[in-house]
């Protein structure tokens, strides 16, 4: 059980937007540490998707986006297409436990 | 960069296995080395970490268990799993981290499978 909470799952139809969230508490999100987000496709590896809250790698499109706010945080995907069909995590870390933590992971289906 | 994990494979409850992760394209001794493991049909879960300064970090899942380190004349990092359970089946990825103020992972191996079973 990670203390970063995802919703299962969350679906769109193309060109739509869906968000990702991410709660956390006191001792991580809120405590200040970075949010970082994961894409991982069916059967391969994660890759990196979005480093310290809003930073996009080179490559990454930006229909992806970042945001937090308080102990959540957020993930964006606008002009949703079938290609992004996949999971997606956040990544922090927390004082409480002295962890580097995941999310519980969020499937995104396109309809 | 590429990351090459190997040395997973079936191993009985109690067993070890050591995994080795192949770097090339950077220096796995300037840079953070994770693994990361996911258990069939579940989430991920940070294992261990190795600091560019040598300072390491476990999961209190695998703490006295597992031992990360590097070669870095092989320019490779391992993970040797001692006393092996059945809830570390899983497969394990190997990845490079990098730094915002929090370590984040921007490049990852294609990951062994490890299956700890009788």
């Amino acid at each position: 059980q990670s203390v970063l909470t995802q919703p299962p799952s969350v679906s769109g139809a193309p060109g739509q937007r869906v968000t990702i969230s991410c709660t956390g508490s006191s001792s991580n999100i809120g405590a200040g540490y970075d949010v970082h987000w994961y894409q991982q496709l069916p059967g391969t590896a994660p890759k990196l998707l979005i480093y310290a809250n809003n930073n996009r790698p080179s490559g990454v499109p930006d229909r992806f986006s970042g945001s937090e706010s308080g102990t959540s945080a957020s993930l964006a995907i606008t002009g949703l297409q079938a290609e992004d069909e996949a999971d997606y995590y956040c990544q922090s870390y927390d004082s409480s436990l002295s962890a580097y933590v995941f999310g519980t992971g969020t499937k995104v289906t396109v309809l | 960069v590429q990351l090459v994990e190997s040395g997973g494979g079936l191993v009985q409850p109690g067993g070890s296995l050591r995994l080795s992760c192949a770097a090339s394209g950077f220096t796995v001794s300037a840079n953070y080395m994770t693994w990361v493991r996911q258990a069939p049909g579940k989430g991920l879960e940070w294992v261990s970490l190795i600091y560019t300064g040598g300072t390491t970090y476990y999961a209190d899942s695998v703490k006295g268990r597992f031992t990360i380190s590097r070669d870095n004349s092989k320019n490779t990092v391992y993970l040797q799993m001692n006393g092996l359970r059945a809830e570390d089946t899983a497969v394990y990825y190997c990845a490079r981290g990098d730094t915002s103020g929090l370590v984040y992972l921007d490049y990852w191996g294609q990951g062994t499978l490890v299956t700890v079973s009788s």
